[in-house]
């Protein structure tokens, strides 16, 4: 099985600082990984994957993240945060084997940029 | 290109009614479908996932059910509401000829009374 989990619920940070947001995942088998950003009252949508190649992967709207295979870790950083980066951040993993349909996300992070 | 209706946006319903929801897919054939509920503070529940019409499997047992009548069209249903039904209805959809990402609808959000 499958599990993800974002320490942070909730990061305040001041506009145009750098931000990290977390995410550690458990699985027996490899897995791909995604960021998902929510803004209020809104659907997800996908800011970033990695499915295999240079563990360094950029994203839309300035967004990058890295996979740490030993660390099974899958980290969002963004060195410059705008005030429209308010959103509330999703982690997720798909088992990278045939047939596999679900998606598992983490709680959320939500990021609050201070201005 | 592809894109994903649901309706309605917001739904506010007294407990013990029915409920429909529903969800179109657009540029696409032969998607996989989900319902995902968002329950307040918290993240995101895989509740039904179909691969073809009439075919659904459930992840959470509970008061809803869902349907898929047509290729594109996935419908979330209930008899009767409770309270714990109050949420955020996500439906979404992925090509299932990929193993990858999901894409998302705007969201139905429901409040039961």
């Amino acid at each position: 099985a499958q599990s993800v989990t974002q320490l942070d619920s909730q990061v305040p940070v001041f506009e145009e600082a750098p931000v990290e947001l977390r995410c550690n995942y458990s699985s027996s088998v490899s897995v791909y990984l995604f960021w998902y950003v929510q803004y209020p009252n809104q659907g997800l949508q996908l800011l970033l994957k990695y499915l295999s190649g240079s563990t360094l992967v950029k994203g839309i709207n300035g967004f990058e993240a890295e996979f740490n295979k030993s660390q099974t870790s899958f980290h969002l950083r963004k060195p410059s945060v705008h005030i429209s980066d308010t959103a509330e951040y999703f982690c997720a993993v798909t088992p990278v084997q045939t047939g596999a349909n679900n998606l598992f996300f983490g709680t959320g992070t939500r990021l609050t940029v201070i201005p | 290109s592809q894109t994903i209706h649901q309706w309605p946006a917001t739904l506010v319903q007294p407990v013990g009614s029915p409920l429909s929801l529903e969800c179109t897919v657009e540029g696409t054939s032969n998607p996989n479908l989900y319902w995902y509920r968002q329950a307040a503070g918290r993240g995101l529940q895989l509740l039904f996932y179909s691969v073809g019409i009439g075919q659904i499997s459930s992840e959470v047992p509970q008061n809803l059910s869902a349907s898929r009548p047509q290729d594109r069209q996935f419908i979330l249903s209930s008899k009767k509401l409770l309270l714990s039904d109050s949420g955020f209805y996500l439906c979404a959809w992925r090509d299932s000829s990929s193993f990858y990402e999901q894409y998302f609808g705007p969201g139905t959000r429901l409040t039961v009374t």
